[in-house]
This record gives C-alpha cells, structure tokens and sequence, in this order.
C-alpha cells in the first residue's frame, strides 16, 4: 500500500465548475501538506500549503485537512482550461521539518471548455 | 534570481556505465532534494540535504547516492546503471527544510 493515495484520474471538469481533487495517506504522525501542480512537459509547482486541521482558502483554491481521517483535499472552484494539469498531493512525515516527503501519484485534471 | 539549475538536461547512457547529475539551488538556499520520476511510478524521493548532511534517503539501492557541498550546490550519482533507471530526475530547493520547494527542470536520463 503506498503511504498517499490519490485517484490517478483523469477527472474531467466542465470550465467553470468545482474541480474535487482527495488524498490519503497513512502516516498517522504527518504534519505538513502541500498540493503541486505538474503541467504535461513541467517541473511541479507550488499551490497550497496546510498544517491544521480544516480549510484553507488561497484565491479560487480550498485545501482542506482532516487528520482524523488522515485525509486531504484540493477544491478548485471557477475551473478554467489552465488548471488542466496533474495535481499531486504531497505529505512530510513526522512531526518536525526532518520527515520524508512522499508523494502521491498525481490526479490528473481536464478542463473542457 | 535564478531558479534551481540542473545539468546536463539530456544523458543517454548504456547499462553497467555510472552517471553523476548536478544541481545548483536558487541562491540562499541551504536545502536540496533530488526525486526520480517516471510515467509508471509518479514522482519518488530520493534524497533530502540539508548544510551537506544527508537528512532523508528514499526506498532506493545503495547504487544510488549524492552529496551536497559547502556553497549548497548537490551532486547525485547513479552506479552500476540499469534499464529501469531511466528517468527523469529532478532536483528542488528550499530556504529550509519543511519549506517551499522550487524544482529545476530535470536531467532526463535515458540508458540503453
């Protein structure tokens, strides 16, 4: 079982509505979560960061941490053809900046006009 | 300032021969990670240094191995290249651990 999972996709958005992108992972003890994005032929980017429970809203972007249930989210609300990327959910283990990154496998996001 | 730099962009190399990949931080930072990334497997961690210590290894072989230096630039190197190598690996840097990651654009490494 590997330690995030994300649905690999590819999930597809009409443009202009809510992109819903999940994430588990299984290390009870992680902290740190962040939300990349790769566009085909790119290095990732840098989207959200989040470390306590509940929302946290960056523009038309929503990550949303439950640690209970040791899941994740990315909302992408007003989706337009640019979103149309992979979107990979990322956890540092452990409680302090040492911990392993590990990542998921990326969602895979089409906006169709 | 200029981003994160890896060399050389492109490497074929045939199996058995070894490979030593080169990465220079965006300037300031102290951190650097290197990942291998591959259409099968996503994106996997390699290693995470950090003032030249090595501070995380990733589930690879001891084939595998890197360094980072005193001005924060990072080699990684590959012995012993095998089919499954191929790849392409990246290489990020942060200010600090725990922080922001910036990633180059890869060294895409073939072996035949």
């Amino acid at each position: 079982q590997k330690e995030v999972e994300q649905n690999s996709g590819p999930l597809s958005v009409p443009e202009g509505a809510i992109a819903s992108l999940n994430c588990t992972y299984s290390d009870r003890g992680s902290q740190s979560f962040f939300w990349y994005r790769q566009y085909s032929g790119k290095s990732p980017e840098l989207i959200m960061s989040i470390y306590s429970n509940g929302d946290k809203e960056d523009g038309r972007f929503t990550a949303q941490l439950n640690k209970a249930s040791q899941y994740v989210s990315l909302l992408i609300r007003d989706s337009q053809p640019s979103d149309s990327a992979t979107y990979l959910c990322v956890v540092r283990e452990t409680t302090d900046s040492w911990g392993k990154l590990q990542f998921g496998a990326g969602t895979q996001v089409v906006v169709t006009p | 300032k200029a981003g994160v730099t890896q060399t050389p962009r492109y490497l074929i190399k045939t199996r058995g021969q070894q490979v030593t990949l080169s990465c220079s931080p965006i300037s300031g930072h102290r951190s650097v990670s290197w990942y291998q990334q591959t259409p099968g497997q996503g994106l996997q961690f390699l290693f995470e240094y950090f003032s030249e210590t090595q501070r995380n290894k990733g589930n690879f072989p001891g084939r595998f191995s890197g360094r980072q230096f005193s001005n924060s630039r990072s080699e990684m190197n590959v012995s012993t290249l095998e089919l499954g190598d191929s790849a392409l690996y990246l290489c990020a840097s942060s200010a600090r651990m725990g922080e922001k990651l910036f990633f180059g654009s890869g060294t895409q490494l073939s072996v035949l």
